[in-house]
């Protein structure tokens, strides 16, 4: 069955620090990759998104996402973290083929001033 | 625009009850999705609906069920319900589905069960 790890529950970083937060999905056929962002007390919204062609991808407020097929991973990336960051975010793999959406546990990211 | 607007956003039911839990989709999207949110387990996919036909159905008991409506509007009930029902219930739409569509999540319904 189709399924979606994020490896770091909470995540604290001090402003300025660099951020990766893994992903890492197990289905072999085609599938798009996504993350979505949670802030306090907001609903969830995407942050980028991976449908096909280059497999690092730009989002919204300077994160971006590697795909790299061999490793079913698709890690979020961000070089200089700001304390507006802290939220949960979220993994998402879609599998064409089953047409359904598998979301990761979520990670909560705290960002320090 | 507006967006996804999900209702009521608290519900508290006891046990052995039944809750109907309302969605209104963005205007013009046609996809429908529900997923169940706790601590730790993140978002768990429900089903999806588009023009008022279940596209996919996730791994919970029958005792979860949805609809749409010809507006696109989509209910979604729990019957007989159990503690483990607790959560966050989102709803998201989209234009035309799961692949290749970006999701606009509701606030969210947040269903305590006693």
């Amino acid at each position: 069955a189709q399924s979606v790890s994020q490896h770091n529950h909470h995540v604290i970083l001090s402003e300025a620090a660099s951020l990766e937060l893994g992903c890492n999905y197990s289905y072999g056929g085609t599938v798009n990759l996504f993350w979505y962002v949670q802030y306090p007390g907001q609903h969830l919204q995407l942050l980028l998104k991976y449908f096909s062609g280059d497999p690092l991808v730009k989002g919204i407020k300077g994160f971006e996402a590697e795909f790299i097929k061999s490793k079913f991973s698709f890690n979020l990336r961000k070089p200089s973290v700001q304390w507006s960051d802290t939220a949960e975010y979220f993994c998402a793999v879609n599998a064409i083929n089953n047409n359904d959406m598998r979301f990761g546990a979520g990670t909560r990211l705290t960002v320090k001033p | 625009k507006a967006g996804v607007t999900q209702t009521p956003r608290y519900l508290i039911k006891t046990r052995g009850q039944q809750v109907t839990l309302s969605c209104s989709p963005i205007s013009g999207h046609r996809s429908v999705s529900w997923y169940q949110q706790t601590p730790g387990q993140g978002l768990q996919f429900l089903f999806e609906y588009f023009s008022e036909t279940q596209r996919n159905k996730g791994n919970f008991p029958g005792r979860f069920s949805g609809r749409q409506f010809s507006n696109s509007r989509s209910e979604m009930n729990v019957s007989t319900l159990e503690l483990g029902d607790s959560a966050l219930y989102l709803c998201a739409s989209s234009l035309s589905g799961l692949a290749k569509n970006i999701q606009y999540f509701g606030a969210g319904t947040r269903l305590s069960v006693l």
